[in-house]
């Protein structure tokens, strides 16, 4: 059965601190791993999408890594403002018939960045 | 400007009663979703549709109905039959296929049974 957990479940933190947001994943076959930015009350937005050939991809002060071989990835978030606060969605595909792709979603990290 | 909208952003329904949620998107995307948000849970796909006038069942269908009549149409009916129907509703669009492209969402509809 695929399935993404994303670690921790939430997390506060200082403005202007680092963070780091973990998502293992058993999905196979594997196509690309996405991270997306959620608001309260609102749709997810995508931060950064990698294919199993890419190992980092960054969106400002957003970096994601992707480990294919350990079926890992992170998210990492320099130096942190205010407006980072949301749940951070880990969401990984695979390869499915008909160019269709099966994709599953981890439960999310809630940050809060806190003056 | 491009975009997917959803709407309304709230919707109060009484047990027993069917109601639509609307997704419209001018992306001119081929592919959209509905999926279901609950605490706690990850989305979870209720239908898909790859093309006009085709759709597929996702993992949670039982209780909903879809219409892919348009490509920029994609209303969901949650009806009485979904035991459970209190959730966050987010509808999604992508290019055909959801192949290495991301998937755009709107902006939410949460529906609460009373």
């Amino acid at each position: 059965k695929n399935q993404v957990e994303q670690s921790p479940q939430s997390l506060i933190i200082l403005e202007g601190k680092n963070c780091t947001l973990q998502c293992n994943y058993t999905v196979s076959p594997f196509s690309n791993l996405r991270w997306y930015k959620q608001d309260t009350g609102r749709g997810p937005v995508s931060l950064t999408i990698m294919t199993f050939s890419e190992n980092t991809k960054s969106n400002g002060r957003y970096t994601a890594t992707l480990d294919a071989d350990t079926k890992q990835s992170s998210l990492h978030i320099t130096a942190s403002q205010l407006s980072d606060s949301a749940s951070y969605i880990c969401v990984v595909s695979a390869h499915g018939s008909g160019g269709y792709q099966k994709v599953t979603f981890g439960t999310g990290t809630k940050l809060q960045v806190i003056p | 400007d491009g975009g997917i909208t959803q709407s309304p952003k709230y919707l109060f329904r009484k047990e027993g009663q069917n109601v639509t949620l609307s997704c419209e998107q001018n992306l001119n995307h081929d592919a959209m979703y509905w999926y279901r948000q609950d605490p706690g849970q990850g989305l979870r796909l209720i239908y898909y549709s790859q093309i006009v006038n085709d759709f597929q069942k996702g993992d949670i269908a039982e209780g909903y109905s879809v219409s892919r009549e348009k490509k920029e149409s994609f209303p969901l009916t949650v009806t009485s039959a979904q035991k459970n129907p209190t959730a966050f509703y987010l509808c999604a669009s992508s290019i055909f296929g959801e192949m290495n492209t991301e998937a755009f969402f709107g902006q939410g509809t949460r529906l609460t049974v009373v």
